[in-house]
């Protein structure tokens, strides 16, 4: 089976910096995917990380280590814009991805 | 316009109808799917297709069906609704299947009511 967890909600100021954790266990480990899925609207990528360390995408950035099962997308500069549901989705065993129910981040001004 | 469309936007169906979900994608990307997604639970994958001419189960198939006549559509069916399929249904589709990095793009979702 797959577990994948990842926090209900956060919140932070805008400008400001916040940190998504997603741990997991699962059959098989293929890689790891981060959406951003604004409300009402269809998920779309940020990020995908298969090996070990950080991957920088601009005001982005997403780590994995598959020893601990564990990833996080860190959010820098935040907008207003940044204000959605992240989730996290594990590529298994057999390279279908399982989601985790999605962390909503709320920038306040 | 490249990309997914999906039809309807918004059904709210009788228990017990029948009623099928279109999903069609000009990207000439081999591999699609269908979620759900719920509160709380976020997107579980219902079928896939790697290729056209083939399907597959995801994690929660049952009440649902699906066929892959052509690359670009993908429709899915439900034989006689029930109101726990009550829900928002994603396609979605990538350049390949089977194979780990190809990211998947996500149509805009068709939000299913069954009273």
């Amino acid at each position: 089976g797959q577990n994948i967890d990842q926090p209900t909600e956060m919140t932070a100021t805008e400008g400001a910096i916040v940190q998504i954790n997603c741990t997991y266990q699962t059959s098989g480990f293929n890689g790891l995917f981060w959406y951003q899925q604004h409300a009402g609207e269809a998920p779309t990528f940020l990020s995908y990380n298969v090996l070990d360390g950080l991957e920088e995408k601009g005001r982005f950035s997403s780590f994995l280590s598959r020893s601990k099962g564990y990833s996080y997308l860190l959010l820098k500069e935040l907008q207003m814009k940044d204000s959605a549901s992240y989730l996290c989705a594990v590529v298994g065993n057999d390279y279908k991805l399982s989601f985790g129910a999605g962390t909503t981040v709320t920038v306040r001004a | 316009i490249a990309g997914i469309t999906q039809a309807p936007t918004s059904q709210i169906l009788a228990a017990g109808r029948r009623m099928t979900l279109r999903c069609t994608q000009d990207m000439r990307h081999n591999a699609m799917y269908w979620y759900r997604q719920d509160l709380g639970l976020g997107l579980r994958l219902i079928h896939y297709s790697n290729t056209a001419g083939t399907t597959g189960k995801g994690e929660v198939p049952d009440g649902y069906s699906v066929s892959r006549a052509n690359t670009d559509d993908f429709p899915l069916t439900l034989a006689s609704a029930v109101p726990s399929q009550t829900s928002v249904y994603f396609c979605a589709s990538s350049l390949k299947g089977g194979s780990a990095s190809y990211e998947q793009y996500f149509g805009p979702g068709t939000r299913l009511t069954v009273t």
